[in-house]
């Protein structure tokens, strides 16, 4: 229902843009996020972005460097990244917000499969 | 920022046993809003739990969460081997949105 692309390998200081395309639901009634994960760490949750377009969170981590977008139109989200970390090493998951919850960003259900971003030189 | 941190960090059980798994908030989360995720390797997490004790549909009833306020636990009452992988629980109830650093349940 998720299908994430756009990783690769990128020297730092560089950009990348991910896409998400959704399927099975209806996706502009979604608020949608990224969520990362570094080579054998946790989860950090990156960038939110709501239904209609207007709200977004950042991370302290991405916030000025990254930029969520969506095309309801196109049932795509994006990660626009640039001036990209080696830190910025990660599988960066998209993911639809659960259901309910008119007050959260949300819980994530489902998750895409994931598309690996490696910065390095 | 609310700070999760989930205890213990390996758990190492035999199949058939229970497994209990804790997660703990740094302040009380809002309307119970906690969330707990599995993830095996190489694949992404799966929603198990939201809302605290509410299952993802199709979820066995083996799994149980629990909890409020500050501490919530995920009960595994008898571990199948596919139930060998790593946890997290999320809190949704304030922004940012927090992960807890993750329990794996190791097979003994």
């Amino acid at each position: 229902q998720l299908l994430e692309s756009g990783g690769g390998l990128v020297q730092p200081g560089g950009s990348l843009r991910l896409s998400c395309v959704a399927s099975g639901f209806s996706f502009s009634d979604y608020t949608m996020s990224w969520v990362r994960q570094a080579p054998g760490e946790g989860l950090e949750w990156v960038s939110g972005i709501g239904g209609g377009g207007p709200a977004t969170y950042y991370a302290d981590s991405v916030k000025g460097r990254f930029t969520i977008s969506r095309d309801n139109s196109k049932n795509t989200l994006y990660l626009q990244m640039n001036s990209l970390r080696v830190e910025d090493t990660a599988i960066y998951y998209c993911a639809k917000k659960g259901v309910g919850m008119a007050d959260s960003w949300g819980y994530f259900d489902p998750w895409g499969q994931g598309t690996l971003v490696t910065v390095s030189s | 920022e609310i700070v999760l941190t989930q205890s213990p960090g390996n758990l190492s059980l035999p199949p058939g046993e229970r497994a209990t798994l804790s997660c703990r908030a740094s302040q009380s989360v809002n309307n119970n809003y906690l969330a707990w995720y599995q993830q095996k390797p190489g694949q992404a997490p799966r929603l198990l739990i939201n809302g605290a004790s509410y299952r993802a549909n199709g979820l066995p009833d083996r799994f149980s969460g629990s909890g409020s306020g500050t501490d919530f636990t995920l009960t595994i009452s008898r571990l199948e081997p596919e139930d060998f992988a790593v946890y997290y629980c999320q809190q949704y109830g304030s922004s940012p949105l927090t992960f807890g650093g993750g329990t794996k349940v190791e097979i003994k």
